[in-house]
């Protein structure tokens, strides 16, 4: 199935760095999500984006929705160890209402 | 305010049979998906509906898998003659539209199905 590229697939860091990960496709997109999963469960969603250019914060996370439409990052501020898991972003086109989502970044946080 | 609910959470089964998942959605939603993900990949789409209209289908969804939301409520996903490469996390998600919040779908915990 169709999934968009995401970066970087992988990343280990210490405690108390920041993170950034980035999510890019070809078609342009009226609406980004991002989710972290943990093993085994359903992804939680984290942040919802709905306009180019916008910039939403939820605690230490923040994302952005780049104005090309095409792309949307995600970033982790002082990063803790329970920030490990799975993160994927999943972006939505005009005219229909399915997810299409990322290849997702494994984020793994040393103490 | 319950979330997406999602059952068995664990089903094992031999090759060639039959397997049902049922999902219920957040109670106000009018939308409800399929996703299907295997190990290391991101969830892939397989259906949607809107109310009890099956609206769009992935071609991932071979013809021996049948989902239904027959009230627009619950939603089954049904596979028939499993194969080993149906193993797989099946999740549910659901949304409703607002002006707010778009169209910003909750997934629930999944349903881990294991072929034998």
């Amino acid at each position: 199935g169709q999934q968009l590229n995401q970066s970087p697939q992988s990343m280990f860091i210490q405690e108390g760095e920041d993170v950034s990960m980035n999510c890019t496709s070809s078609s342009i997109f009226n609406t980004w999500l991002w989710y972290k999963q943990d093993p085994g469960e359903g992804p939680v969603l984290l942040i919802a984006l709905y306009k180019a250019g916008e910039l939403t914060s939820n605690g230490r996370l923040t994302a952005q929705f780049g104005i090309t439409r095409k792309d949307s990052f995600l970033n982790i501020s002082a990063s803790i160890p329970s920030d490990v898991g799975i993160y994927f972003c999943a972006g939505q086109t005009s005219g229909t209402y399915k997810y299409i989502f990322g290849t997702g970044t494994r984020l793994k946080v040393l103490a | 305010d319950t979330g997406v609910s999602q059952n068995p959470r664990h089903k094992i089964t031999k090759r060639g049979q039959n397997v049902t998942f049922r999902c219920d959605p957040i109670s106000e939603h009018n939308r409800l998906y399929w996703y299907r993900q295997t190990l290391g990949q991101g969830p892939e789409f397989l259906t949607y509906f809107q109310n009890e209209a099956q609206l769009e289908k992935s071609r991932l969804l071979s013809d021996r898998f049948s989902a239904e939301r027959p009230k627009g409520s619950f939603s089954t996903l049904e596979i028939q003659r499993t194969e080993q490469g149906d193993s797989a996390m099946y999740l549910c998600a659901s949304s409703s539209w607002s002006g707010d919040s778009g169209n910003t779908i909750y997934f629930g915990e999944g349903s881990w199905l294991t072929v034998v």
